[in-house]
């Protein structure tokens, strides 16, 4: 079955080390997305990426980093720099179109300890 | 840069009757595109519904029919004879520009009460 993969489902981290979250599509989608979600804030962009081995940053992009080797997957890492990671976060990808839905995975939730 | 914005963190409606959730964004882009999508308690993303700019015609999809107006940059969400499975965060999107950046609203909880 097509979609798109968010592990693990909850993760926690120490204070001070980083932890990468990752995210698989097999949709063929060429844009793929990062959002944190915290109470009250809605869905925030973290970075989104058009094609391979080409990424932006979104409007929270401090604190985070991303890759995007391979046109499937689109891993987000949470670095200690990231002062408040505790939260959910979405990945999400499109395919080429102006007017083409988002598909979104499961999300994963960070927890840090 | 767009923003979006709902007003109404929280809203409530009667099993079976109409509601309307509000969403207004700024931008100065011309072509692009707005969504709905809802959040069960499961948390999975939900496409409702979408519009595209440049149509005049207010999209349906079933019993959920948006009020675009786009001199007021306003996207309204109404969903009629509302049920249970309707409980949910609603959230407004935009896509715009070049950069096709999807951006959302802070979401609107509606709850369905029986």
């Amino acid at each position: 079955d097509g979609g798109i993969t968010q592990s693990p489902k909850y993760l926690f981290r120490k204070e001070g080390q980083n932890v990468t979250l990752s995210c698989e599509q097999n949709l063929n989608h060429d844009a793929m997305y990062w959002y944190r979600q915290d109470p009250g804030q809605g869905l925030r962009l973290i970075y989104y990426s058009q094609i391979v081995n080409d990424f932006q940053k979104g409007d929270i992009a401090e604190g985070y980093s991303v890759s995007r080797e391979k046109k499937e997957s689109f891993p987000l890492t949470v670095t200690s720099a990231q002062k408040n990671p505790t939260a959910f976060y979405l990945c999400a990808s499109r395919a080429r179109g102006a007017n083409t839905e988002a598909f979104f995975g499961q999300g994963t939730r960070l927890t840090v300890v | 840069a767009q923003t979006v914005t709902q007003s109404q963190p929280e809203m409530s409606v009667q099993e079976a009757e109409t509601v309307t959730l509000s969403c207004t964004y700024d931008t100065s882009e011309s072509n692009y595109y707005l969504f709905w999508y809802k959040q069960p308690p499961s948390r999975q993303m939900i496409l409702v519904i979408r519009q595209e700019a440049y149509k005049q015609q207010n999209a349906t999809e079933n019993r959920f029919s948006v009020n675009f107006q786009k001199a007021a940059k306003s996207f309204s969400l109404k969903i009629s004879d509302s049920q249970l499975g309707d409980t949910a965060m609603y959230f407004c999107a935009f896509m715009g520009g070049s950069a096709r950046q999807l951006t959302f609203g802070s979401g609107t909880q509606l709850t369905v009460l029986p």
